[in-house]
């Protein structure tokens, strides 16, 4: 168990529906991370929060939406669903968004959605 | 813009052989990652190189950081096929903290 939570593991919904994807990080990591895997696409970066607010922007479709709450759990909203999202979602954690040292990210199990 | 190649991005091995994953990037960064992904599951952090000719080495892997060429290796000893796995190695882009990934390692380990 890395930490980080992720819910639900699965899920299997119909083209455009619209999800919710959520994440509780690793105790005392402010930073949160989405992170979609795809068979033919590799490991994208969706969007990254610190501390409540949004601090980076990858390649996040205008369909889907994230936000981190006070309590730093994030959720990643997704609308409209195509078959091409179907994907592994990946939530990471860490602890510092900046400055010197490391930035090493803790994943957690994902979910693993299904487009049909 | 900060880019990240991986070479080999599939491998096909025999357990007992010695094999060398690339990792090449293509801005000055001196923040490395190597991450590990088991087939279905999640990403988990292996080395983090944080300077020049860093070195560092768990079981049968050692990873190694010349930010000079831009280059970070991982290197596999007499492979078991415990080890089978992608690998990524990421690197950050600037103060931001962002990481930038490669494209993945396949590594098929056959017994």
């Amino acid at each position: 168990d890395s930490g980080v939570t992720q819910t639900p593991k699965h899920l299997i919904t119909a083209t455009g529906q619209r999800v919710t994807l959520r994440c509780s990080p690793r105790s005392g990591d402010l930073s949160v991370y989405w992170y979609q895997q795809s068979l033919d696409q590799g490991l994208q970066f969706l969007i990254q929060y610190y501390n409540g607010e949004e601090r980076a922007k990858g390649n996040i479709l205008e369909r889907f939406s994230a936000q981190q709450f006070p309590d730093l759990h994030s959720e990643l909203n997704l609308s409209s669903l195509e078959l091409g999202d179907s994907a592994l979602y990946f939530c990471a954690s860490s602890v510092r968004t900046g400055g010197s040292g490391a930035n090493v990210l803790t994943f957690g199990a994902g979910s693993r959605l299904t487009v049909l | 813009e900060l880019k990240v190649e991986q070479n080999p991005l599939f491998l096909s091995m025999q357990e007992g052989k010695n094999y060398t994953i690339y990792c090449n990037y293509s801005t000055t960064s001196d923040r490395l990652y190597w991450y590990r992904q088991d087939p279905g599951k999640s990403l988990e952090s292996l080395f983090v190189l944080l300077s020049n000719g860093a070195v560092k080495q768990e079981g049968r892997l050692m990873a190694s950081l010349d930010t000079k060429a831009r280059l970070s290796t991982l290197h596999i000893t007499a492979a078991v096929h415990d080890l089978s796995a992608t690998y990524f190695c990421a690197v950050t882009m600037d103060s931001n903290y962002q990481l930038i990934w490669g494209a993945g390692t396949k590594l098929i380990i056959k017994p």
